[in-house]
C-alpha cells in the first residue's frame, strides 16, 4: 500500500484566494483525520471522520475552513478565504477503525499564505 | 475535553545516554496513550504505545510506563543515538470519545 497520499506538498497563495489540500486515505481504513501544525500551536486536530461521517469538528479554527469526505478514497479541506495566520503543515491521517487504532500520517502540505 | 501535558519541551542528552519524556493526562477514562517520532521534515510516525490495562510495554531500546492512578506516561530510550533525535509526541484517548489528544512535543537533540 502507497500510505496515505496527501495533494499538494507545497501550496503558496496570496491572501484571499481559495486552497484545497488534498487527502487518500489507506485502503480499507475507515477513520480519516486532519491535522494542522505549526511551531507556537503544535499538532492540532482539526476534524475527523468515520465512514466518511464527520465526527467532531471542533478544532476548526472557523467558518473559512470546510472539510468533506465524499467516499471512503477522498476527502478534502478548504480553506476560503486564507489568511496569512492559516500557513501551517497540514496533515491527514487514518486509521483502521477507531482514533485508538494506530494512525497512519500522509506526508502533510506545507501552506504558505502571503 | 482531554488535556495533555507534555515535559520538557527540549532535551539534550550525550549519544549513550537514556532520556527520558513525561506526560500527564487529564480524563481519567482515557485509555490509550500511542507516541510518536517526527525527525525534521517529515511526518509523525507511531513508534510505541501503551493501553490502560498494562503498566509497561517495551520495544528494544524504548519503553513506556503508565501510572493511571497519577494519570501519567513516561516514554523511556536507553543507549540514545544520534538517529534517535527529533520531536516526540505523547497523546492520549479512549475508544468511547474516539479523539487522540497531542501533548506539545519534545524535541530531542542528542549529541554525539
Amino acid at each position: 500500500d502507497a500510505g496515505v497520499i496527501q495533494s499538494p506538498r507545497h501550496e503558496v497563495t496570496e491572501m484571499g484566494q481559495e486552497v484545497t489540500l488534498r487527502c487518500k486515505p489507506i485502503s480499507g481504513h475507515n477513520s480519516l483525520f486532519w491535522y494542522r501544525q505549526t511551531m507556537m500551536r503544535g499538532l492540532e486536530l482539526l476534524i475527523y471522520f468515520n465512514n466518511n461521517v464527520p465526527i467532531d469538528d471542533s478544532g476548526m479554527p472557523e467558518d473559512r475552513f470546510s472539510a468533506k469526505m465524499p467516499n471512503a478514497s477522498f476527502s478534502t479541506l478548504k480553506i476560503q478565504p486564507s489568511e496569512p495566520r492559516d500557513s501551517a503543515v497540514y496533515f491527514c491521517a487514518s486509521s483502521y477503525t477507531r482514533a485508538t487504532d494506530t494512525q497512519y500520517f500522509g506526508p502533510g502540505t506545507r501552506l504558505t499564505v502571503l | 475535553g482531554e488535556n495533555v501535558e507534555q515535559h520538557p519541551s527540549t532535551l539534550s542528552v550525550q549519544e549513550g545516554d537514556s532520556a527520558v519524556i513525561k506526560c500527564t493526562y487529564s480524563d481519567s477514562a482515557s485509555n490509550y496513550f500511542p507516541w510518536y517520532k517526527q525527525e525534521l521534515g517529515k511526518r509523525p510516525q507511531l513508534i510505541i504505545d501503551i493501553r490502560s490495562n498494562v503498566g509497561e510495554k517495551k520495544d528494544q531500546r524504548i519503553a513506556v510506563t503508565l501510572n493511571k492512578t497519577a494519570k501519567h506516561f513516561s516514554l523511556h530510550i536507553t543507549e540514545t543515538q544520534p538517529e534517535d533525535s527529533a520531536v516526540y509526541f505523547c497523546a492520549a484517548s479512549n475508544t468511547g470519545y474516539q479523539k487522540v489528544t497531542f501533548g506539545t512535543g519534545t524535541k530531542l537533540q542528542v549529541i554525539p
